[in-house]
């Protein structure tokens, strides 16, 4: 079946420019998740989505950083006056978490790679 | 969340087992070891996941110590599309964010 999607692949842009990425979740997951990795780096947790549940937006790194996830299923990522040290892989992942009680794995998307120049 | 303990990096023959540990000393009891891995350039992608007994799916086998404070992950017959970064981790039920640290980075050779 299809996996999680992103888009776009690759994206470059200026400084101080507003960015969205798109998360396409493997259908009927209610969890999603998004993540950055930096170059080398290992993976830093952004924002979690569960269903209608408020987010859980404790790994945002600043307010230029936003997601929404619309009718439970795309979501998108927002970083606004992008920063060069913003460059990142920005990953999307999602899980089922049914049926209960666990434990459920996670399902990447390939990421979307930011160049902030 | 347990923090867990990696080698940096392991060389594996192609063709042979390749077989990663991971310490996980200060795992509770109701913590589950999951392994993922990275190849280069693609998102991480999840391989297994044990609580307490030893698991096994198409991809691998997780051989889980008594007293669960370390594991091994291990590729029966490691083919050169192994090569990556694999991650062990140990997180709790539902939910959970994932935070990976620096890995094995297994090399397969020919």
């Amino acid at each position: 079946g299809a996996g999680v999607s992103q888009s776009p692949s690759n994206k470059v842009t200026e400084k101080g420019k507003d960015v969205e990425l798109r998360c396409d979740p493997i259908s009927g997951h209610t969890a999603l998740y998004w993540y950055r990795q930096s170059l080398g780096q290992g993976l830093e947790f952004l924002i979690y989505f569960q269903g209608n549940s408020a987010p859980d937006k404790s790994g945002l790194p600043s307010d230029r950083f936003s997601a929404e996830r619309t009718g439970g299923s795309v979501s998108t990522l927002t970083i606004q006056r992008t920063q060069q040290e913003d460059s990142a892989v920005y990953l999307c992942a999602s899980s089922s978490l049914a049926p209960l009680p666990g434990p459920y794995e996670q399902y990447f998307g390939p990421g979307t790679r930011l160049t902030v120049t | 969340d347990a923090k867990t303990t990696q080698p940096t990096s392991m060389d594996c023959a192609e063709g042979r087992a390749a077989n990663l540990p991971c310490n996980h000393s200060t795992i509770s009891g109701n913590e589950y070891v999951y392994w993922y891995r990275q190849i280069h350039s693609q998102g991480p992608q999840y391989i297994i996941h044990g609580l307490k007994n030893n698991e096994t799916n198409e991809m691998a086998s997780l051989i889980i110590t008594e007293d669960r404070k370390s594991s091994t992950l291990i590729l029966p017959h490691a083919t050169l599309r192994d090569t990556a970064v694999y991650y062990c981790i140990v997180i709790k039920n539902a939910g959970n964010m994932l935070t990976f640290g620096g890995g094995t980075r297994l090399m397969v050779k020919p």
